[in-house]
């Protein structure tokens, strides 16, 4: 089953300790980027990667970092975190038409 | 850069009425437009998209218009069910596996 992975679901975590969230893709698609949607805002793009060892910033990056080691993997590192990032995340994978993550909604207290 | 902009915010009908969904875009490059929707706690999924060389497209009760012209799409769920409650995206891109730029989001109510 065509899929993207992102763990974990739910993440409580307090100010500045560093994180990582997950995602892997099975569709062999070269295109991966990360989301954040926050109420009346809509999705956002933060990072994303045309292929491996090629990232770029979104729109809204600061505070984020990426990696693109292998093709199916995308993890998104919040080195520390602040309260404003408390947000749903969405790793997605694409080929004309996004496959969003199952999403990380994470709580920075 | 691209900026995506969706009305009406909120939208609410009775079943079986139909429902019609806005969304302009400012980049005359972009060239796919697809729809997503997002039940509530659970992750966007695409319903429809449309390329630029096409100005209509269905499938069922759903279609999306375009005018590229006036660089304007539309959503038009018809005989809509309790169901088809959820909020809906649309969204831009120069090519479909390129960034995505998504509009705010219609959450769309249905009442049996």
């Amino acid at each position: 089953e065509a899929q993207v992975t992102q763990n974990p679901r739910y993440l409580i975590t307090v100010t500045g300790k560093k994180l990582t969230v997950t995602c892997s893709q099975n569709m062999n698609h070269e295109y991966m980027s990360w989301y954040r949607q926050d109420p009346g805002l809509g999705l956002r793009q933060i990072y994303y990667s045309m292929n491996v060892e090629v990232t770029d910033k979104g729109d809204v990056p600061e505070g984020y970092k990426v990696s693109r080691k292998e093709k199916r993997n995308f993890p998104l590192i919040l080195e520390s975190p602040s309260p404003n990032q408390t947000s749903l995340y969405f790793c997605a994978s694409s080929w004309w038409g996004y496959t969003f993550g199952s999403g990380t909604r994470l709580t920075v207290v | 850069g691209e900026n995506v902009e969706q009305h009406p915010s909120t939208l609410s009908v009775q079943e079986g009425d139909s429902a019609v969904i806005k969304c302009t875009y400012s980049d005359s490059a972009s060239n796919y437009f697809p729809w997503y929707k997002q039940e509530l706690g659970k992750r966007p999924q695409l319903i429809i998209d449309i390329r630029s060389n096409v100005g209509e497209k269905k499938d069922q009760r759903i279609a999306v218009t375009l005018n590229k012209t006036a660089k304007h799409f539309s959503l038009h769920i018809t005989e809509t069910q309790p169901e088809d409650s959820a909020v809906y995206f649309c969204a831009a891109s120069l090519t479909g596996f390129q960034k995505l730029v998504f509009g705010t989001g219609t959450r769309l109510l249905v009442s049996p």
